[in-house]
C-alpha cells in the first residue's frame, strides 16, 4: 500500500515562531489533504493541495507532486494552533478516494 | 462546521454489546466514508459506499458492518465489542467518492468498551 510519512513527530514552538511540517508519500496520488486535530479531537479540514500552492490566513501549502512531498507551512504561530497535523493521500488505482493518513506530526505551541 | 453529523459524541459499553453508530452526510454528497482512530492503529479507513452501494472496503472486521440507506445517512454496526475496539470513530462525505475530491469529516464518535 501507499507509505505516509511525516516530519517531525514532535514539534513545541514559541507563540509567534514559525513552523514547516513535512509529508512525504510513496506513489502518485490524486487526492492530498491536510487536517489538524484540536485537542477535543475534531479533525478539520485544512487544505486540499494535490498539487501547486495555496494561502489560507496564516497558513499555506504546497505540494511538488512528481517528487512525491508536500510542506505545510504556519506562520506566527498560536496557542490555538495546538493538536496533531495530519497529511493525507489516496491510492488511485483503486478509484475509491479512500483516505491513507500519516502518523502526524504533534505541535505545541506556548505562550 | 463541516457539515457532517454523526451521532452520538459518545458511547460507553460493555464488552460483548453491539451499538451502532449512524452518520448524514453533508447536502448533495453521495459517498460517505468510516474511519477509526485508535491509539495502536492511528487513523484508518474501514469503508465507504457511494448511493447506497458498497465502494471500497478497508481494515474493516468482520465484526463490523455498516450500509447507507437511501437517504443516504449512513450507519456503522459494530457487535461482539472487545477492549481493543474502544476509539475514535469518523464519519466523512464527499460529492462522487472519486478520485479528485476533498473529504469533509464530522466531529466523531467516541466509544469506550469496558
Amino acid at each position: 500500500g501507499i507509505q505516509v510519512e511525516q516530519s517531525p513527530p514532535d514539534l513545541i514552538l514559541q507563540e509567534g515562531a514559525n513552523s514547516t511540517l513535512r509529508c512525504n508519500f510513496s506513489d502518485s496520488v490524486n487526492n492530498l489533504q491536510w487536517f489538524h486535530q484540536n485537542p477535543w479531537g475534531q479533525l478539520i479540514n485544512l487544505f486540499y493541495i494535490p498539487s501547486g500552492t495555496k494561502q489560507n490566513g496564516r497558513l499555506s501549502a504546497t505540494t511538488v507532486a512528481t517528487e512525491r512531498y508536500s510542506l505545510l507551512y504556519i506562520s506566527s504561530s498560536q496557542t490555538t494552533d495546538s493538536g496533531v497535523y495530519f497529511c493525507a493521500v489516496d491510492r488511485p488505482e483503486t478509484g475509491a478516494n479512500n483516505l491513507f493518513f500519516g502518523t502526524g506530526t504533534r505541535l505545541t505551541v506556548i505562550p | 462546521d463541516s457539515g457532517v453529523t454523526q451521532t452520538p459524541k459518545h458511547l460507553i459499553t460493555a464488552t460483548g454489546q453491539r451499538v451502532t453508530l449512524r452518520c448524514s452526510p453533508r447536502s448533495g454528497d453521495l459517498s460517505v466514508y468510516w474511519y477509526q482512530q485508535s491509539l495502536d492503529q492511528g487513523l484508518q479507513f474501514l469503508i465507504q459506499y457511494y448511493n447506497g452501494e458498497e465502494r471500497a472496503k478497508g481494515n474493516i472486521l468482520e465484526r463490523f458492518s455498516a450500509q447507507q440507506f437511501p437517504d443516504l445517512h449512513s450507519e456503522l454496526n459494530l457487535s461482539s465489542l472487545e477492549l481493543g475496539d474502544s476509539a475514535l470513530y469518523f464519519c466523512a462525505s464527499s460529492p462522487s467518492g472519486q478520485g479528485e475530491e476533498t473529504q469533509y469529516f464530522g466531529p466523531g464518535t467516541r466509544l469506550l468498551v469496558l
